[in-house]
């Protein structure tokens, strides 16, 4: 079975400075998929960045980049330059080999991130 | 325009009625799901649909029924509604093939307050 650990409740940040956000995973499959969404107090879910378990590159996608280390099982999200529009809460999620798996993805408990002026 | 839809966004509703919630995506997708996001923010999976067919099916109590009449429709049906019941649902659809993992793309999420 799979889980993800979130270990920060909540963040702070000041406006322009960058942040980086935690996850843990933990799975005996060597084939897996990570991601990022973003849940603003509006409530909708966003897709922010994805990095699969056999990707030699950490993922960037604009100002977000995902800092996997997979020996050590994590997938911290960066979010670089933060504005005010990145407070939400921020979940991070996994999902494993297709096969039987049909792509479900667990997640972790979320992280609120609040940017100040 | 909107990608993946749900109706409603809001319900509220006395113990033991029955209620549905429907779902649309215009993506092209293959796979669908529901997910429940409960008081506390923690999102779990319920179902997922692949082309029709039932893939997933979560220790989920039986009052509950996902319908998928096509690959662009995810459907719930809600019987004997109960408080603990109370909860976001979230829609998301998402491609099963073709990449190894594709992202999940999520509708607006019903809210469903049971009274």
């Amino acid at each position: 079975a799979q889980k993800i650990t979130q270990t920060q409740p909540g963040m702070f940040v000041q406006e322009k400075e960058a942040v980086t956000l935690d996850c843990t995973y933990d799975t005996s499959d060597p084939s897996y998929g990570l991601f990022w969404y973003k849940q603003p107090s509006s409530g909708e879910m966003i897709f922010l960045i994805y990095q699969g378990s056999y990707d030699q590159q950490n993922a960037t996608e604009g100002r977000y980049s995902l800092n996997f280390q997979k020996a050590r099982k994590s997938a911290n999200l960066v979010i670089s330059a933060s504005q005010l529009g990145d407070s939400a809460m921020y979940f991070c999620a996994m999902t494993l080999s297709r096969t039987g798996g049909g792509n479900k993805l667990t997640f972790g408990t979320g992280t609120q991130l609040k940017v100040e002026l | 325009d909107t990608a993946v839809s749900q109706t409603p966004k809001y319900l509220v509703t006395q113990m033991g009625n029955d209620k549905s919630i429907k779902c649309e995506q215009n993506l092209g997708h293959d796979t669908m799901y529901w997910y429940k996001q409960d008081s506390k923010k923690f999102l779990k999976i319920m179902f997922s649909y692949n082309n029709k067919e039932l893939i997933i099916n979560e220790t989920v109590p039986n009052r509950f029924s996902p319908k998928s009449p096509d690959k662009a429709h995810l459907n719930l049906h809600i019987n004997s509604l109960e408080l603990g019941d109370s909860a976001v649902y979230f829609c998301a659809s998402s491609l099963l093939a073709g990449r190894s993992y594709n992202e999940q793309f999520f509708g607006p999420g019903t809210r469903l307050t049971v009274l």
